[in-house]
């Protein structure tokens, strides 16, 4: 299994260009996730889905859009990319399970590195 | 802010040592989540600790949780060097059946042969 895996790794950009980050994960999961990471921020939630054509807004959403068409994938799109998109994005999944209690790890990919010029 | 707060936000020690991270939150939690990330890594799951539980050991990991403080620490025994990463709190709120997690800055361990 591979478990959550992200396309690209790195990206450089200019400002005004569009991309479209991949996530995808082999594990089945309901919820996903994609998140920044920005120094001395901790990780910041920009949009998730609960299931297969629903995605929701998280912290910080604005100027990205997703999209989750499939199970498996989901999609994070810069329209009109801007140097404070400068940015390290990472996906995640889950499944959360009633175990006890709410057991909700997340299983997290290795991150894409986008700089916006 | 939901976010959490880590501290001391980085830890330099030898190996061997213990190292302590602690993590405060706001929020009435589920429970509260332990992630490490090594550098240019994704992060990992380490340990969860549910908001009616005080103590819990994985390995040479031990978490606390005190919910009349909103605190929580990880204790690392014996450390290494392979230690070496940002280690993130992360907590659920209560009543949540998103699972969603909101996370803490960070604290950078590192640990010195």
């Amino acid at each position: 299994n591979a478990g959550v895996t992200q396309t690209p790794k790195f990206r450089v950009l200019k400002t005004g260009q569009s991309m479209t980050l991949l996530c995808a994960q082999d594990m089945n999961h309901e919820y996903m996730y994609w998140y920044r990471q920005d120094p001395g921020m901790g990780l910041r939630l920009i949009h998730y889905s609960v299931g297969e054509g629903t995605t929701a807004k998280g912290e910080v959403p604005d100027g990205y859009n997703v999209s989750r068409l499939k199970k498996q994938n989901f999609l994070l799109g810069l329209e009109s990319a801007a140097p404070s998109q400068t940015s390290v994005y990472f996906c995640a999944s889950s499944s959360p399970k009633l175990i006890r209690g709410l057991y909700n790890e997340q299983f997290f990919g290795p991150g894409t590195r986008l700089t916006v010029l | 802010s939901q976010q959490g707060e880590e501290d001391p936000q980085a830890l330099s020690i030898q190996e061997g040592e213990n190292a302590t991270m602690n993590c405060s939150y706001k929020t009435s939690i589920n429970n509260l989540q332990w992630y490490r990330q090594n550098s240019g890594r994704g992060l990992v799951h380490l340990i969860l600790i549910r908001s009616n539980e005080r103590e819990k050991h994985s390995g040479r990991l031990r978490v606390t949780l005190d919910t009349s403080k909103k605190s929580s620490s990880l204790l690392i025994t014996a450390s290494r060097a392979a230690d070496t990463a940002s280690y993130f709190c992360a907590t659920t709120d209560r009543g949540s059946t998103l699972g969603r997690l909101y996370f803490g800055r960070g604290t950078q361990l590192t640990v010195w042969p």
